[in-house]
């Protein structure tokens, strides 16, 4: 069985501020990946990133980073100096190697106000 | 990137009527999936297809019913809507890429339909 938590429900930031968006996962499989999704107020889902379980290397892109901790199975995402833009659900999903289907967590809504 | 559709965008209808949900994707992708999502809410999976003909149930029990005559194409389909299907449905498409060994197949997708059944 796999299962993704964001114990996280909602997250209020004022704008500039850091937020830290924690994603904890299970499963047996020893090849996995995981996956971060935005979805502002319009509802589509839009793509962050990925990672695969053989690559714990954090990653940075502008103001979005992510630390990938297989000790921990924990896939943290934060964004730095945050914007009113920002503010969206955010989930995070896993897939096994065996399986195309996504686990999706419950997701956590983040508003950054102004 | 994927580009992947839905229309309707938004549909509003009456209990008992037919209706349903159109999905395309145009970069030839095999694999497509369904989602409900209630507002605020986790997704849901509810069906998915890994090719032409081939269709199978999700993790959610649902009413509706989907078809994949073209690799391009997964409608959804509802024969007599009623107040509990009013969600959000969420369309979305996948491929293995080129990048073996490793293969994300990450997901993407569409814009959603926004479906309210009065």
């Amino acid at each position: 069985a796999q299962k993704v938590t964001q114990a996280q429900t909602e997250i209020s930031v004022v704008e500039k501020e850091d937020v830290t968006l924690d994603c904890v996962y299970e499963t047996r499989d020893t090849t996995y990946y995981l996956f971060w999704y935005k979805q502002p107020p319009s509802g589509e889902l839009v793509f962050l990133i990925r990672r695969n379980s053989f690559d714990e290397q954090n990653e940075i892109s502008g103001r979005y980073s992510w630390n990938f901790q297989k000790s921990t199975s924990s896939f943290n995402f934060t964004i730095t100096a945050s914007q009113v833009v920002d503010s969206a659900v955010y989930f995070c999903a896993l897939r096994e190697s065996n399986d195309y289907k996504l686990s999706f967590g419950a997701g956590t809504t983040v508003t950054v106000r102004a | 990137e994927a580009d992947i559709y839905q229309t309707p965008r938004y549909l509003v209808i009456g209990t008992g009527k037919k209706i349903t949900l159109e999905c395309s994707q145009t970069m030839g992708h095999d694999k497509m999936y369904w989602y409900q999502q209630d507002p605020g809410m986790e997704l849901h999976l509810i069906h998915y297809s890994y090719g032409v003909n081939s269709t199978e149930k999700g993790d959610l029990s649902s009413e509706s019913t989907v078809s994949r005559i073209r690799t391009e194409h997964f409608p959804l389909t509802l024969e007599s809507a009623r107040p509990s299907h009013t969600s959000q449905y969420l369309c979305a498409s996948s491929d293995p890429g080129t990048r073996a060994p490793i293969s994300y197949n990450e997901q993407f997708f569409g814009p959603g339909t926004r479906l309210t059944v009065l």
